[in-house]
């Protein structure tokens, strides 16, 4: 079975600290990869997406990550965190196969603090 | 532009009702999936509609059922809950039957007691 991996809950933060997420999946196939964010009392909102092609993707507001395949992982980073990112971030997958419609699989989330 | 919009925000039920939540999804948008998201949890994706038929399900009981009308909208009906289906709603909608990226609404939450 697919599955999604966070392997950091709770992550603290100073401001302009580096940060780095890291989410892990199983799945044998081709995927899409995605991160979304939810910030305190909004909906998820897409962060960042792969597809195909150069594997570092950038996002919004700073934010990037690197698929490695031979590691199945798709790690969120960005060089200097702001306290406005403190929110929840969601690893997902989705499994490409056959051109039907697919599913997205989350990971279980990661809790940024930034503090000031 | 109008994004994903979900009614109700919030709702409060009794063990063994049933409830119907509401979504609309972005325009230009054909395909909804559906999610539940317990407290502490990532989304659970539930089902997902296109040209109004359930195309993928999750791993959720007959409880959990749906539709999609013409107008791309769709409704999540849950029958007999339980307690453990208290939880956020979240729905999801995209285009071309789910190969882009999902745009999420808001969600419902759902409070049985």
């Amino acid at each position: 079975a697919q599955s999604v991996s966070q392997h950091n809950h709770h992550v603290i933060l100073s401001e302009a600290a580096s940060l780095e997420l890291g989410c892990n999946y199983s799945y044998g196939g081709t995927v899409n990869l995605f991160w979304y964010v939810q910030y305190p009392g909004q909906h998820l909102q897409l962060l960042l997406k792969y597809f195909s092609g150069d594997p570092l993707v950038k996002g919004i507001k700073g934010f990037e990550a690197e698929f490695i395949k031979s590691k199945f992982s798709f790690n969120l980073r960005k060089p200097s965190v702001q306290w406005s990112d403190t929110a929840e971030y969601f690893c997902a997958v989705n499994a490409r196969w056959g051109g039907a419609t697919n599913k997205l699989i989350f990971g279980t989330g990661t809790l940024l603090a930034v503090q000031p | 532009d109008a994004g994903v919009t979900q009614s109700p925000t919030h709702l409060i039920k009794t063990r063994g009702q049933q409830v119907t939540l509401r979504c609309s999804p972005k325009s230009g948008h054909d395909t909804v999936s559906w999610y539940q998201q317990a407290l502490g949890q990532g989304p659970q994706f539930i089902f997902q509609y296109y040209e109004e038929e359930e195309r993928q399900r999750g791993n959720f009981p007959d409880r959990f059922s749906g539709h999609q009308f013409p107008n791309y909208s769709s409704e999540l009906n849950v029958n007999a809950l339980l307690l453990g289906d208290s939880a956020l709603y979240l729905c999801a909608s995209s285009r071309k039957g789910g190969s882009y990226e999902q745009y999420f609404g808001p969600g419902t939450r759902l409070t049985v007691t």
